[in-house]
């Protein structure tokens, strides 16, 4: 069982948007403005699209945003694209001996 | 340009040990902690533990100490990972992962390895 909790999949159709939510506790989520968000397709390593919550790196579309309420933090995909069908993960960073723990990801599926 | 380039894969018998590299390029290998990170074949991300390149001090998820050790060769920009004792459900491909954070930890992996796989079969 994955220590931060995402929803096994969600859908959309292009041009919509979709949210991907990630629980996790006062301990790691709701403690740390550390919560990141990868994405993976397919035979490919994970690539960064937020960190510290809400912020992008260079070269990420602006169609992709971050946010944390309490303990549960938020992916949100805008004006949804064929190239945005993957896996998305969540992590944050853990106040535990772990240091840091992923959500145990979210398939995205673009109707 | 940044970049990590990961050691080619394995097969190995159970009990056996593996060892993984992660050669950096394109910026001061020092400046930024390491990452490695598993996932099992249709599984999730696995965080593995982290190695400090600049001090080799390292922590290590509970899960697997005593079975991994981080190392790095600061001389050839290149972190190691090896994990001992291994089962076949440590088949998986293994990354390397730099942290955002300019001189410490944060969490977050900005720039990761290809990956390398694991398979480990009798």
């Amino acid at each position: 069982q994955s220590a931060l909790t995402q929803p096994a999949s969600v859908s959309g159709s292009p041009g919509q948007s979709i949210t991907i939510s990630c629980t996790g506790t006062s301990s790691d989520v709701g403690g740390y403005n550390y919560v990141s968000w990868y994405q993976q397709h397919p035979g490919k390593a994970p690539k960064l699209m937020i960190y510290e919550v809400s912020n992008r790196p260079s070269g990420v579309s602006n169609r992709f945003s971050g946010s944390k309420s309490g303990n549960t933090a938020s992916l949100t995909i805008s004006g949804l694209q064929a190239e945005d069908e993957a896996d998305y993960y969540c992590s944050s960073y853990t106040s535990s001996s772990t240091y840091v723990v992923f959500g145990g990801g979210t398939k995205l599926t673009v109707l | 340009q940044v970049q990590l380039v990961q050691s080619g894969a394995e097969v190995k018998k159970p009990g056996a040990s593996v060892k993984v590299s992660c050669k950096a390029s394109g910026y001061t290998f020092t400046g930024y902690y390491m990452h490695w990170v598993r996932q099992a074949p249709g599984q999730g991300l696995e965080w593995m533990g982290w190695i400090n390149p600049n001090s080799g001090g390292t922590n290590y998820a509970q899960k697997f100490q005593g079975r991994v050790t981080m190392t790095r060769d600061t001389s050839i920009s290149t972190a190691y990972m090896e994990l001992s004792r291994l089962r076949s459900d440590d088949t998986a491909v293994y990354y390397c992962a730099r942290d955002v954070g300019v001189g410490f930890l944060e969490g977050s992996m900005d720039v990761w390895g290809q990956g390398t796989t694991v398979t480990v079969s009798s």
